[in-house]
């Protein structure tokens, strides 16, 4: 079945602290992986998209890494702001599910609260 | 437009009422997806348009919830005699096709009494 596994489920943090946030997965085909920021009350925003074979890609201060051998990724946020406080999530696209969809299968987010 | 719109933003009906959600993707996207999102939860993939057909409908739970997609850019998802397990939280997404990148609307919020 596939699946996404998120930890952890919820983090507090002092602002200007890093942190990282796990995801593994186990989904087939796999195409590619993303981490997604979700506000409260709002839809999910793409922060980094990475295909099998990359490793790491940036997106200012966030920072994913993909391991597609043990199927683990990881996004690490660096000197965190309030603005961060959000849900994180990850989401895993397999290829030719189904056909020619692009269907995306969701982690169920870590809720990351920054407090000053 | 500057990016997906979702009308209404929030939607309180009855138990067995009929309703329906709109979605405004951006100009031009041909791929457009419905998910759901349940309190606390991931979004769940619905259904899938690639231009005016549902190239993918697996996701739908069962025949009370259908979606059409008629010109090819705005869509409707329609839910019939709802039940309280509908409520949550339905998120649209568009794309210029299959692969690419998916942008979010802000989704509607259905309580269903």
């Amino acid at each position: 079945k596939n699946q996404v596994e998120q930890s952890p489920q919820s983090l507090i943090i002092l602002e200007g602290k890093n942190c990282t946030l796990q995801c593994n997965y186990t989904v087939s085909p796999f195409s590619n992986l993303r981490w997604y920021k979700q506000d409260t009350g709002r839809g999910p925003v793409s922060l980094t998209i990475m295909t099998f074979s990359e490793n790491t890609k940036s997106n200012g201060r966030y920072t994913a890494t993909l391991d597609a051998d043990t199927k683990q990724s990881s996004l690490h946020i660096t000197a965190s702001q309030l603005s961060d406080s959000a849900s994180y999530i990850c989401v895993v696209s397999a290829t030719g599910y189904g056909g020619a969809t692009n269907k995306l299968i969701f982690g169920t987010g870590t809720l990351l609260a920054v407090q000053p | 437009g500057a990016g997906v719109s979702q009308t209404p933003s929030n939607k309180v009906t009855e138990k067995g009422k009929y309703v329906e959600l709109r979605c405004d993707p951006i100009s031009g996207h041909t791929a457009l997806y419905w998910y759901r999102q349940s309190l606390g939860q991931g979004p769940e993939f619905l259904i899938y348009f690639q231009g005016t057909g549902a190239a993918d409908d697996s996701g739908l739970p069962n025949d009370r919830f259908f979606a059409v997609r008629p010109e090819g850019s705005v869509s409707t998802l329609k839910i019939q005699r709802t039940e309280r397990g509908d409520s949550a939280v339905y998120l649209c997404a568009s794309s210029w096709g299959a692969y690419n990148e998916q942008f979010f609307g802000p989704g509607t919020r259905l309580t269903v009494l």
